[in-house]
């Protein structure tokens, strides 16, 4: 059974670092073709995608987004992790992790639940 | 803005057929995939459709996906209440708006 569960700060203040794990059960961030995306949704609004991480150590960050984002895995503990600095207060949002799965064309087949960060001071 | 168009709403009866639209562009819908997801009241999206037109197992055939051009649909057949969510596109974008793109959402109301 896949699952993926997100944790981190419910609440971090302004300029503040955010640092949010995906823990993965299910299936192995080392299988081929194997990735993990980051995706939030600010409370009304849409899905925007964050960053992803393939088996291979392929990267990819949103444009917009990129200076702010590191994302890393670490396999043996089955674990995504996602960095954003410089917390913002239009940085509130749920944040989803989710797997990726395809080979040429690709799509998210299994998502966390998410988690809600609140940025306050 | 999103990347991806969708009507913020559409709205239907017990066992009508509804569609969503979602339109993008040559460096995304028109060179790439389709996937739909289902947001739920209170829940994480769940992946409706893929690859266009493929559905996962588990979701009924009441749904399905389509791809023209640089063009999308989503259709609902017979639709249901509980039928009743959020409902989102995306696909790779080729463009610096990548890789990837959603659409803003479209709240679907069953009266």
């Amino acid at each position: 059974q896949v699952t993926l569960k997100e944790s981190g700060p419910v609440l971090v203040k302004p300029t503040e670092t955010l640092t949010l794990t995906c823990t993965v059960s299910g299936f192995s961030l080392s299988n081929a073709r194997m990735g993990v995306s980051w995706i939030r949704q600010p409370p009304g609004k849409a899905l925007e995608w964050l960053a992803h991480i393939f088996s291979n150590d392929e990267k990819s960050y949103s444009t917009s987004l990129k200076s702010r984002l590191t994302i890393s895995k670490d396999t043996s503990k089955s674990q995504v992790v996602l960095t954003m600095t410089n917390m913002d207060p239009v940085d509130t949002a749920t944040y989803y992790c989710a797997r990726i799965s395809g080979w040429i064309q690709l799509w998210f087949d299994y998502w966390g639940q998410g988690t809600l960060v609140t940025v306050s001071s | 803005q999103s990347v991806l168009t969708q009507p913020p709403s559409a709205s239907g009866t017990p066992g009508q057929r509804v569609t969503i639209s979602c339109s993008g562009s040559s460096s995304n819908i028109g060179s790439n995939t389709v996937n739909w997801y289902q947001q739920l009241p209170g829940t994480a999206p769940k992946l409706l459709i893929y690859s266009n037109n493929q559905r996962p197992s588990g979701v009924p055939d009441r749904f399905s996906g389509s791809k023209s051009g640089t063009s999308a649909s989503l259709a609902i057949s017979g639709l249901q209440s509980e039928d009743e969510a959020d409902y989102y596109c995306a696909a790779w974008d080729d463009s610096l708006n990548g890789p990837w793109v959603f659409g803003g959402g479209t709240k679907l109301t069953v009266l």
